[in-house]
């Protein structure tokens, strides 16, 4: 069955250090991936996509890449701070047919002061 | 900037009553997607609509139906209530489901306890 796989574990780190969040999916053949940030009670908020022929995307201090070989990407942010302390979800779409994005289960990030 | 509005942001209901959830999209978006998530879970896709026609369907109870209205805005009603519909519901919206992928912008949801 797909299955789309985020650390369940909080990642704690200090601020100023790189944050790494894994994404692994299986069964699946996503045309495009998708970073959201969720903060507690509130709506999931676009962070950066990345399409299946792209190995990588950059905006400001997030980087994301995408290995369609591995079935992975990985979410990086850079020069972390606490405000960055949120769960951040990866979305998978298909190339065709439904549209509607398919979440990983998201990984708590806390940045430490 | 106009985001996306969802109305009521609380609601509490009792088990077998009915519920209504609206959604407005951002203006000039054509597609709304319904959102469901548990305590601790990720959203679950339930249903979308693009130009007032369904889109596609996920995994949406039979209790529950939805539409979409010719001001593009969107209802998902719930009927006979279960105590594990209690969730955060979120409605997103992007343009033109048909394009290459478009961004969900999601609302902040409404937080259904049923008691």
């Amino acid at each position: 069955s797909q299955k789309i796989e985020q650390n369940s574990e909080a990642l704690n780190i200090q601020e100023g250090k790189t944050a790494t969040l894994t994404c692994n999916y299986t069964n699946y053949s996503p045309a495009y991936l998708q970073w959201y940030r969720q903060d507690p009670g509130r709506g999931p908020v676009f962070l950066l996509l990345i399409r299946e022929n792209e190995k990588e995307k950059r905006k400001e201090r997030l980087k994301v890449t995408f290995d369609t070989t591995l079935k992975q990407s990985l979410f990086h942010i850079t020069a972390s701070q606490p405000a960055d302390s949120a769960t951040y979800l990866c979305a998978l779409e298909r190339r065709t047919g439904r549209r509607a994005l398919t979440f990983g289960s998201g990984t708590r990030l806390q940045v430490q002061p | 900037a106009a985001g996306v509005i969802q109305s009521p942001r609380h609601l509490i209901k009792e088990k077998r009553e009915t519920a209504t959830l609206k959604c407005y999209p951002i203006p000039r978006h054509d597609t709304v997607y319904w959102y469901q998530q548990g305590p601790g879970q990720d959203p679950q896709f339930l249903i979308s609509f693009y130009e007032k026609m369904q889109s596609d369907k996920g995994s949406i109870p039979d209790r529950f139906s939805a539409q979409q209205f010719s001001d593009y805005h969107s209802e998902l009603n719930m009927s006979s209530l279960e105590l594990g519909d209690s969730a955060l519901y979120f409605c997103a919206s992007s343009i033109g489901t048909l394009l290459p992928s478009k961004t969900q912008y999601f609302g902040p949801g409404t937080r259904l306890l049923v008691l």
